[in-house]
């Protein structure tokens, strides 16, 4: 079955530590979204590539970092410049950035501080 | 920018009632409005899409229906069950090749639904 693979499903961070998410599809989606989602609202974007090494940011991109080296990968590294990193952390992707394209999700990581 | 407006925040019906969410949007240019839903622990599931040429659109137990003019749009789940226990998110996009606006969707806060046998 092709899908999205958010690994890991829940991680945890010390005070001033990088730590990087991973997202993996094998739709052969060239775009690629990643969102932040907290209690009670809606999902944020983050940043977001159409095809290989390109991206832009999204809404709330400050404190965030990803790379696109491959189509099928699409990590996001939450930096220690990230002050509030708790959150559920959603890839998503579709394919392409053409009109009428859903995007399809992962599963989620879920990030806490410790 | 969009910005989208998500009512009721909880929901709960009886089995075999009726559930209906309504969302907002402001930019009159959106013309694409996806419905999702989230099972606890999972991302989320387009249930059902409408572009705005298009005023409503059915799939089984779901349909949504689309007011340009007062730039609403609405979720209707008939005959609910149990397994429509889920929080469900509106959304609204712009999709044309413009720089500012690929695929970018503004969601809704969500509505948190609770079928009760």
């Amino acid at each position: 079955d092709g899908g999205i693979t958010q690994s890991p499903k829940y991680l945890f961070r010390k005070e001033g530590q990088n730590v990087t998410l991973s997202c993996e599809q094998n739709l052969n989606h060239d775009a690629m979204y990643w969102y932040r989602q907290d209690p009670g609202q809606g999902l944020r974007l983050i940043y977001y590539s159409q095809i290989v090494n390109d991206f832009q940011k999204g809404d709330i991109a400050e404190g965030y970092s990803v790379s696109r080296e491959k189509k099928e990968s699409f990590p996001l590294t939450v930096t220690s410049a990230q002050k509030n990193p708790t959150a559920f952390y959603l890839c998503a992707s579709s394919i392409d950035l053409t009109r009428f394209r859903p995007q399809h999700f992962g599963d989620g990581t879920r990030l806490s501080i410790l | 920018g969009e910005n989208v407006e998500q009512h009721p925040s909880t929901l709960s019906v009886q089995e075999g009632d009726s559930a209906v969410i309504k969302c907002t949007y402001s930019d009159s240019a959106s013309n694409y409005f996806p419905w999702y839903k989230q099972e606890l622990g999972k991302g989320p599931q387009l249930i059902i899409d409408i572009r705005s040429n298009v005023g409503e659109k059915k799939d089984q137990r779901i349909a949504v229906t689309l007011n340009k003019t007062a730039k609403h749009f609405s979720l209707h789940i008939t005959e609910t069950q149990p397994e429509d226990s889920a929080v469900y998110f509106c959304a609204a996009s712009i999709l044309f090749l413009t720089t500012d606006s690929w695929g970018k969707l503004q969601f809704g806060a969500g509505t948190q639904v609770v079928v009760t046998p």
